[in-house]
């Protein structure tokens, strides 16, 4: 089946240093992949869609030029939180879609395994 | 916004069905339901999905209503290791949104 591999799976950094998130898509091609962030106790909240070769699009209320995202091929999203806040701390979870023609193989979204970032 | 809406929690004794209800009202017919859960500090694992159909595998059952505004997902044997934050989505062909989901929790 599809697997997401993302990486790191924890990373703890200084204040006002930038972290780097790769989303793999192990199996197949993603030309979207999605990113969520998640706070303690609540549900994923959808950051900003990557779409492989152009620019990211970001939900209201996220700041691009903090959350930069890159897409640069197939197979690989990353995301760098720029110049991170102890608020910046979370758990980062990115997603793709392994799609196929027939609407009944389709999974939806694979999801990584998550980041938790911890700045300090 | 979520477009669905589920009870908070849920218990369920090991052993025994749990049953996750979710009501959908303003799903559209293109839309699909899906069902993910997310096990603390992990990232969500798909479970299952339908259109207006009743479908199952290896994992649970899901039931729709006829009129597509509600469905049910079975755990038919719970075990402890189903403890988890359920969530229920409709979507069709773009991103995925997150409701509140039902946290389940199973017990000895």
């Amino acid at each position: 089946g599809a697997v997401v591999s993302q990486h790191p799976s924890r990373v703890i950094c200084k204040s006002g240093t930038s972290v780097k998130i790769e989303c793999r898509s192990l199996d197949f091609q993603a030309t979207t992949m999605f990113w969520y962030r998640q706070f303690p106790k609540q549900s994923l909240m959808l950051m900003a869609t990557s779409n492989e070769g152009s620019k990211a699009t970001y939900e209201q209320g996220v700041e691009k030029d903090k959350f930069l995202i890159n897409h640069a091929s197939l197979t690989l999203s990353t995301l760098t939180v720029t110049s991170a806040h102890p608020e910046d701390s979370s758990f980062y979870i990115c997603s793709a879609r392994a799609y196929s023609g027939n609407p009944r193989a389709n999974y939806g979204y694979t999801f990584g395994s998550g980041t938790r970032l911890t700045v300090v | 916004d979520a477009k669905t809406t589920q009870p908070p929690s849920m218990d369920c004794a090991e052993g025994r069905a749990a049953n996750l209800p979710c009501n959908h009202s303003t799903i559209s017919g293109n839309e699909y339901v899906y069902w993910y859960r997310q096990i603390h500090s992990q990232g969500p694992q798909y479970i299952i999905h339908g259109l207006k159909n009743n479908e199952t595998n290896e994992m649970a059952s899901l039931i729709i209503t006829e009129d597509r505004k509600s469905s049910t997902l079975i755990l038919p044997h719970a075990t402890l290791r189903d403890t988890a934050v359920y969530y229920c989505i409709v979507f069709d062909n773009n991103d995925m949104r997150f409701g509140a989901g039902t946290r389940l929790t199973v017990k000895p």
